[in-house]
């Protein structure tokens, strides 16, 4: 079974804080995702990554940013934290081979004091 | 731009009744998948059933199956025999079919309550 995993259950951070939110994925997959869920908004795509180091952004990118080192590593950084950026975020990966499903992981809900 | 709306923001069957999930999206596309997910209380999302836009025949699993409208642009889902474990919350999505990023556009969700 394909397993991603997500640094942390629960997170509470400060305004202003820079913060880190990792995404280990243990199968392999090229694409890797970050989402935000908030209630009545479902999930907003934030970055994705289809490569080591290659990103693009999502629909929702501004005040995050990602790093893609290893290809079984994702990060999601918030360079100054806001506490409009309290929210549920979840990572998913994906294989480009045949009509794979995205497989996500538990999620991280953040909250920005 | 696509766009998915699921406009029910919550659901209750009784256990064993049947229910169905209303999902309508917006493309200019012709050939598109769509998915519904599930995500139970604080755990994992998964994959509940997909269609492909170019298949005509409704896809089933088990206890699932989807109603798709392709030219009404809607993709309801059906729960049969509800149990205590599909409590959750369902969420509809759509994935072009071009590309191999497989970036997955979301509706809103939709809370499943189920009565014992």
């Amino acid at each position: 079974d394909v397993k991603v995993t997500q640094s942390s259950r629960y997170l509470v951070k400060r305004t202003g804080e820079k913060v880190f939110l990792e995404c280990v994925q243990d199968m392999d997959h090229e694409n890797m995702f970050w989402y935000r869920q908030d209630p009545g908004l479902g999930l907003r795509l934030i970055y994705f990554s289809y490569d080591v180091k290659m990103k693009e952004k999502g629909d929702i990118p501004e005040g995050y940013s990602v790093s893609r080192e290893k290809k079984e590593r994702f990060s999601l950084i918030l360079e100054s934290a806001s506490t409009n950026q309290t929210s549920m975020y979840l990572c998913a990966s994906r294989s480009n081979r045949g009509r794979q499903p995205q497989h996500f992981g538990d999620g991280t809900r953040l909250s920005i004091l | 731009a696509q766009t998915v709306t699921q406009s029910q923001p919550e659901m209750s069957v009784q256990e064993a009744e049947t229910v169905t999930l209303s999902c309508t999206y917006d493309t200019s596309e012709s050939d598109y998948y769509l998915f519904w997910y599930k995500q139970p209380p604080s755990r994992q999302m998964i994959l509940v059933i997909r269609q492909e836009a170019y298949k005509q025949q409704n896809a089933t699993e088990n206890r699932f199956s989807v109603n798709f409208q392709k030219a009404a642009k809607s993709f309801s889902l059906k729960i049969s025999d509800s149990q205590l474990g599909d409590a959750a919350m369902y969420f509809c999505a759509y994935r072009r079919l071009t590309g191999n990023t497989g970036k997955l556009i979301f509706g809103q969700g939709t809370t499943l309550q189920v009565k014992p």
